[in-house]
């Protein structure tokens, strides 16, 4: 099994809002990404986690929180966004720091009106 | 800091023909090279993984080259398809820090 499964593939909040977005991996990986993509462009780091800790943080405003409950799990709380947040959000895995293949799921569809 | 460029940023061509996507990298220091392809709205599909240790991966039509010592990858694509149509993207795996620096992609369209 090399999935990664997020949920919800679409969101759309409002500025006031507090949501998560969710991704599940049962490949063993004990890193674990956030990315930002906006249209036509590369994806954007934002968070990586390494055997359940934050590793890095690209300077990510506060309204973005992550959370890495189990080495299965990694969530992204979201709240008061704004529009210029709306993108897709993409979860990755893989493992620290080894030559070992990234794998990525499907995205988040996120719009912030 | 890691820096990747892919050329070109586009590329359109007929069905059937043969082509070659490019990547450099500015660092060496890496632990692989993965080659992506990305669908409109979609996330990533892995399409090929070069070791660093390795030269060249195969995987059907596509074939993926690796020379780290001057920074560069090609991807080849022969016998191009009308679904070959999507982005292209590089990526490295930094082995100091462990993450994964994108180049900003090729796009691909082929038409019948």
């Amino acid at each position: 099994d090399t999935e990664v499964t997020q949920t919800p593939k679409h969101l759309v909040m409002g500025m006031t809002n507090k949501k998560s977005l969710k991704c599940e991996q049962h490949m063993g990986h004990r890193a674990m990404y956030w990315y930002k993509q906006k249209a036509k462009k590369p994806p954007e780091l934002m968070f990586v986690y390494s055997y359940e800790k934050l590793s890095i943080n690209e300077s990510v405003p506060s309204r973005f929180s992550p959370e890495c409950p189990n080495s299965s799990l990694l969530n992204l709380h979201l709240h008061a966004l704004q529009p210029e947040d709306s993108a897709l959000y993409l979860c990755a895995s893989s493992q620290p720091l080894s030559n070992v293949e990234a794998f990525f799921g499907q995205g988040t569809r996120l719009t912030v009106v | 800091k890691q820096e990747v460029t892919q050329i070109p940023a586009a590329l359109s061509v007929p069905e059937g023909e043969n082509l070659v996507l490019n990547c450099s990298f500015t660092d060496s220091a890496i632990y692989n090279l993965q080659w992506f392809r990305q669908d409109p709205g979609k996330g990533l599909t892995s399409l090929l993984l070069i070791q660093s240790s390795q030269r060249e991966q195969t995987s059907g039509r596509l074939n993926a080259s690796l020379d780290k010592s001057s920074g560069r990858s090609t991807l080849y694509i022969a016998a191009s398809q009308p679904g070959d149509s999507a982005t292209y993207l590089c990526a490295v795996k930094s082995s100091t820090l462990g993450r994964l620096y994108f180049g900003r992609g090729t796009q691909l369209t082929v038409w019948p």
